[in-house]
């Protein structure tokens, strides 16, 4: 199975900042990575997918880049709507696994 | 418009089955991907099983022998039997709809297995 490993765990950042999530794959996943935003109590929510490719109604300070195996999430301009959890997911092959997530905390 | 609405969690015993169901509307079951996923209290997201549009049916090794996807085009509604159920499986399961991304998902439904 590929794994997935992102970092940080957990990040403190001011509204208006500019913050980088990164995520790695244990092999090539190609560009077959997808970003989820998930809030307490709710279902995930897709961001991005395919690496780069921005969801319908995304805002356009999210964006994410990346190849291969490492990849990035980045926020511009952090909202206070922004506060959540972060996952990464390949979907390269079967299991499709998650990242273990990246809680972005108010500081 | 889309919508995904999950039921039938509930407390069970360990060893115990229960049925998930996940009634769709907006689009057709039979002719999509769907994925079931979960998420224990205070943990990550994980995920669970996938049947194609083939019938085809793919399951993680923590559930693979004791979990089966299934539909059922009359009612367009997903099912996960899950059987010999564990206290690790305790989670909200989630149905999505899904190619290589998840791109809509239900609100979820919260099994818990305790005895």
């Amino acid at each position: 199975d590929i794994q997935m490993t992102q970092s940080p765990s957990s990040l403190s950042a001011s509204v208006g900042d500019r913050v980088t999530i990164t995520c790695r794959a244990s092999q090539s996943i190609t560009t077959y990575l997808n970003w989820y935003q998930q809030k307490p109590g709710k279902a995930p929510k897709l961001l991005i997918s395919v690496a780069s490719n921005l969801q319908s109604g995304v805002p356009s300070r999210f964006s994410g880049s990346g190849s291969g195996t490492d990849f990035t999430l980045t926020i511009t301009s952090l909202q206070p709507e922004d506060f959540a959890t972060y996952y990464c997911q390949q979907g390269y092959s079967i299991p499709y696994i998650f990242g273990q997530g990246t809680k972005l905390e108010i500081k | 418009e889309v919508l995904l609405v999950e039921s039938g969690g509930g407390l069970v015993q360990p060893g115990g089955s229960l049925r998930l169901s996940c009634a769709a509307s907006g689009f057709t079951v039979s002719n999509n991907y769907m994925t079931w996923v979960r998420q224990a209290p205070g943990k990550g997201l994980e995920w669970v099983s996938l049947i194609y549009n083939s019938g085809s049916t793919h399951y993680a090794d923590s559930v693979k022998g004791r979990f089966t996807i299934s539909r059922e085009s009359s009612t367009n509604t997903l099912f996960l039997q899950l059987n010999s159920l564990r206290a690790e499986d305790t989670a909200v399961y989630y149905c999505a709809t899904s190619k290589r991304f998840l791109d809509n998902w239900g609100q979820g439904t919260l099994v818990t297995v305790s005895s």
